[in-house]
């Protein structure tokens, strides 16, 4: 079985810029996570879908990033304009329904806006 | 609100010698407690969890660890380290209702050197 995919794995762009991260949860998991950890800081939660749906979103720093999960499968986290300070790695998580508190994380995308 | 502190942000420990990384947590009621592990180039892979059963926890590759709620601790220990263990690694809480379980916090992590 395959685990949680992340697009690309790194992903170098200039400040103003556009970028779209892309994350194929486990197959039939319904929980979709982002987190993103800053150079040196703590992993930070970003939001929550529960198939298509947003769950909690309480994370998202500003409306530069925006999240979407087409169908409840896959999802993607667009930051537009990218800032400096939105350098750092994006990871995406999956859960199933049963068992929800146990997250199944991807090698994360690292993104550097230079 | 909860909290997770990580006490020393870097480890070294000698190949064969116990390792123990320290993981103090803050919350109004006890949470689900985690270790994760994240070696060079991949992704955050679960190594054990507290989910308010058992106080000493099992999980992967050797690795135990003890819920102390007197103590609000949660310590992650080896007895003898592997070349192997060189990694960084996460506590995380997360509440314990359906609404609250799928925000994990994290502490800012240990980085695992592992020396022969």
């Amino acid at each position: 079985e395959a685990g949680v995919t992340q697009f690309p794995s790194h992903s170098v762009i200039e400040k103003g810029q556009t970028v779209t991260l892309r994350c194929d949860p486990i197959s039939g998991h319904d929980n979709l996570y982002w987190y993103r950890r800053v150079m040196g800081k703590e992993i930070k939660f970003l939001l929550h879908f529960v198939k298509e749906s947003k769950q909690d979103e309480s994370g998202m720093p500003n409306n530069r990033f925006l999240a979407e999960r087409t169908g409840g499968t896959y999802s993607t986290l667009k930051v537009q304009p990218a800032e400096l300070e939105d350098s750092g790695v994006y990871f995406c998580a999956s859960s199933y329904s049963g068992g929800a508190y146990i997250q199944y994380f991807g090698a994360g995308t690292r993104l550097s806006v230079l | 609100a909860q909290s997770v502190t990580q006490l020393g942000s870097h480890v070294s420990v000698s190949e064969g010698a116990l390792v123990l990384l320290r993981c103090n947590y803050s919350s109004s009621v006890p949470p689900y407690l985690f270790w994760y592990v994240q070696y060079p180039n991949q992704g955050l892979q679960l190594l054990l969890k507290y989910t308010s059963a058992a106080t000493l926890v099992k999980g992967i590759n050797g690795f135990e660890a003890e819920f102390k709620k007197s103590e609000t601790s949660f310590h992650l220990t080896k007895p003898s380290a592997h070349m192997s263990d060189a990694a960084e690694y996460f506590c995380a809480v997360s509440g314990v209702t359906t609404d609250s379980w799928g925000k994990l916090q994290f502490g800012a992590g240990t980085q695992v050197v592992v020396t022969p």
